[in-house]
């Protein structure tokens, strides 16, 4: 089936840095969502993008949707440690109905 | 706002059991997804209804694995019988599908234990 790559499967930052984490594919998809998850909890969506291209914010946390439709990043501005957890990235296939595809997830770890 | 619901959060079963996992999917929402996350496969989709039909059944593993969405308010994902391999953590998401519009909110998940 299709797949979205993330690397590394781990990352490890200082508080106070910046990250950035990358999802890629061989297909082109329509839609872009980045989800974050917590020990014990369910994802919680952090930021959805639409169109190819598009730039979306959401407090310290930025993704982009790439313009060639193949992949998208998001990055973490000024870590602090609750930002630690798996951060998954999940798109949409043209023709997939409502199904999303998710990456493996990259777990990120910050340091005091 | 009420996210979705799933109920037990956690389920402790021997093998051969019928388990049940419950969902509540947000009010108003009109597509549900049911996703098993495990070490090893990562978040899988089990299956995903849209106004309660059964849309795509494929990732549901085997015969032993069954899910009903009687109304628009209440999901079961039922497995009879449960095996060890089937212990896994599994969640429930839903979304309001119109104009394009995919996001998916998760519920807080059953962590199913089959020994």
């Amino acid at each position: 089936g299709q797949q979205l790559n993330q690397s590394p499967q781990s990352m490890f930052i200082q508080e106070g840095e910046d990250v950035s984490m990358n999802c890629t594919s061989s297909s082109i998809f329509n839609t872009w969502l980045w989800y974050k998850q917590e020990p014990g909890e369910g994802p919680v969506l952090l930021i959805a993008l639409y169109k190819a291209g598009e730039l979306t914010s959401n407090g310290r946390l930025t993704a982009q949707f790439g313009i060639t439709r193949k992949d998208s990043f998001l990055n973490i501005s000024a870590s602090i440690p609750s930002d630690v957890g798996i951060y998954f990235c999940a798109g949409q296939l043209t023709g997939a109905n409502s199904k999303l595809t998710f990456g493996k997830g990259i777990t990120l770890s910050v340091r005091p | 706002d009420a996210g979705v619901i799933q109920s037990p959060r956690h389920e402790v079963t021997e093998m051969g059991q019928e388990v049940t996992l419950r969902c509540k999917p947000i009010s108003g929402h009109n597509s549900l997804f049911w996703y098993r996350q495990t070490m090893m496969r990562g978040l899988e989709l089990l299956i995903y209804f849209n106004n309660n039909v059964p849309i795509d059944d494929s990732g549901m593993p085997e015969d032993r694995f069954s899910a009903k969405m009687p109304n628009a308010s209440f999901s079961t994902l039922k497995i009879q019988p449960s095996e060890p391999r089937d212990s896994a953590v599994y969640f429930c998401a839903s979304s309001f599908r119109a104009g394009g519009y995919y996001e998916q909110y998760f519920g807080p998940g059953t962590r199913l234990t089959v020994t």
